[in-house]
């Protein structure tokens, strides 16, 4: 079954307390990209990766870091989370930026 | 900087009324895609509809449509005798590809639209 899978689905966490946000994809997407959803503020992209090693920075890409290691992974990492970083994050992928987008089933963050 | 606006927060309808999500976007590119996402409840994101810029022809799939109309930078979303199956949160989203935007996907705040019974 074609899908994107993120892990994990729900976490609480300390502010500081480094943590990864694993994302895979099972389709041979060359794109991949991180979004976070906030009330009123829809989703906003945080980083994109057109192919494997080449990543760039979406909207509000400050206090993330990203690697595209594989083409079918897309990890998130929070070196030191803040409070301000809680949100439901979402991982997608796609043949292009043009493509449709497939996305996981969201992972929700919460940073005290 | 490309953007997306979608001005209505909140709809609420009643069944079987028709209903118009509004989408305005801006762009600097001649070159671009709009689409439309849904969220029910459940909360997975749904791809509903991609649109290229070149391509101003409406579309309409069962109760559905789009109305893109490049001269008001506008992608609308109609529903056509809703249903309280339609009862999500619809996001309208803007993807470029150029030197100065990268490849970036921007979308709207999203409507929340309530059908009820």
């Amino acid at each position: 079954e074609a899908q994107v899978t993120q892990n994990p689905r729900y976490l609480i966490t300390v502010t500081g307390k480094k943590l990864t946000v694993t994302c895979s994809q099972n389709m041979n997407h060359e794109y991949m990209s991180w979004y976070r959803q906030d009330p009123g503020l829809g989703l906003r992209q945080i980083y994109y990766s057109m192919n494997v090693e080449v990543t760039d920075k979406g909207d509000v890409p400050e206090g993330y870091k990203v690697s595209r290691k594989e083409k079918r992974n897309f990890p998130l990492i929070l070196e030191s989370p803040s409070p301000n970083q809680t949100s439901l994050y979402f991982c997608a992928s796609s043949f292009g930026t043009w493509n449709e987008q497939y996305f996981g089933p969201g992972t929700r963050l919460t940073v005290t | 900087a490309q953007k997306v606006t979608q001005a209505q927060t909140e709809i609420s309808v009643v069944e079987k009324e028709d209903v118009t999500l509004d989408c305005v976007y801006e762009t600097r590119d001649t070159t671009y895609y709009l689409f439309w996402y849904k969220q029910p409840p459940s909360g997975e994101l749904v791809f509903l509809i991609r649109r290229n810029s070149f391509d101003e022809q409406n579309e309409i799939s069962g109760r559905y449509s789009w109305n893109f109309q490049k001269s008001t930078s506008s992608f609308n979303f109609t529903i056509t005798a809703s249903q309280v199956v339609d009862s999500a949160v619809y996001f309208c989203a803007l993807s470029e590809a150029s030197e100065t935007s990268g490849s970036r996907l921007t979308f709207g705040e999203g409507t929340q639209l309530t059908v009820n019974p």
